[in-house]
């Protein structure tokens, strides 16, 4: 397997624009973890999925922020509106179980100006 | 939520052995002890982990203190590779049903590798 694959590696977009970040998790992972990481605040769960169900998006910072899992082997973390302070490492994570060994992919790095 | 204290940073010769330590005093009995990496530009990769007996793998090993109120990630031979940010996590087992089975990533010390 490729291991967790994230596109695009780098995006920069202008304030206000709306940011498609994609993500295909490692074939026969049940779980998905979507993080964010900046300097200030370190690494930051947004939210995860179980078999393509959100569990716990207690971590997604606002409303302009949303994800999808529309099946297996796809997830999506949408920004709408983009703000500069949004700018940061986004990594999609993958793995078996919630407790086992997560998988991490190249990340996105975004840049709003 | 259980929490881990760890060096800002280290620094290590070249072919030597590393000891990163982490306290983790208000650890729960059944909480496991993860330890990842991140390289540079990378995203965080797995290394070990434990519950109370040392675990050894490829790696590194994971020695846990007896009161398991702190344990020690060594690597045996520190290479230039080895490089990154350590972050030592507590994770709650599956059942607990608190969400605190999550990763939860502190700030990490920062490994040096002096050639």
């Amino acid at each position: 397997d490729a291991g967790v694959i994230q596109s695009p590696r780098h995006e920069v977009t202008e304030m206000g624009q709306e940011v498609t970040l994609r993500c295909k998790p490692i074939s026969g992972h049940d779980y998905l973890f979507w993080y964010r990481q900046t300097m200030m605040r370190g690494l930051e769960l947004l939210i995860y999925f179980n078999n393509n169900v959100p569990i716990d998006d207690s971590g997604m910072p606002e409303d302009r922020f949303s994800a999808k899992m529309p099946n297996a082997s796809f997830s999506t973390l949408k920004i709408q509106p983009s703000e500069p302070r949004d700018s940061a490492v986004y990594f999609c994570a993958s793995s078996l179980q919630v407790g086992s060994e997560a998988f991490f992919g190249q990340g996105t790095r975004l840049t709003v100006v | 939520d259980a929490k881990t204290t760890q060096p800002n940073s280290m620094e290590s010769n070249e072919e030597e052995p590393v000891h990163l330590p982490c306290n983790h005093s208000t650890i729960s009995g059944t909480d496991y002890i993860h330890w990842y990496r991140q390289l540079p530009s990378q995203g965080p990769e797995y290394v070990i982990h434990g519950l109370t007996s040392n675990v050894n793998n490829r790696m590194a090993s994971l020695a846990i203190a007896e009161d398991r109120k702190s344990s020690t990630l060594i690597l045996h031979r520190a290479t230039l590779r080895d490089a990154a940010v350590y972050y030592c996590i507590l994770r709650a087992p599956i059942y607990s049903g608190a969400g605190s089975y999550q990763l939860t990533f502190g700030k990490g010390t920062k490994l040096s590798v002096i050639p």
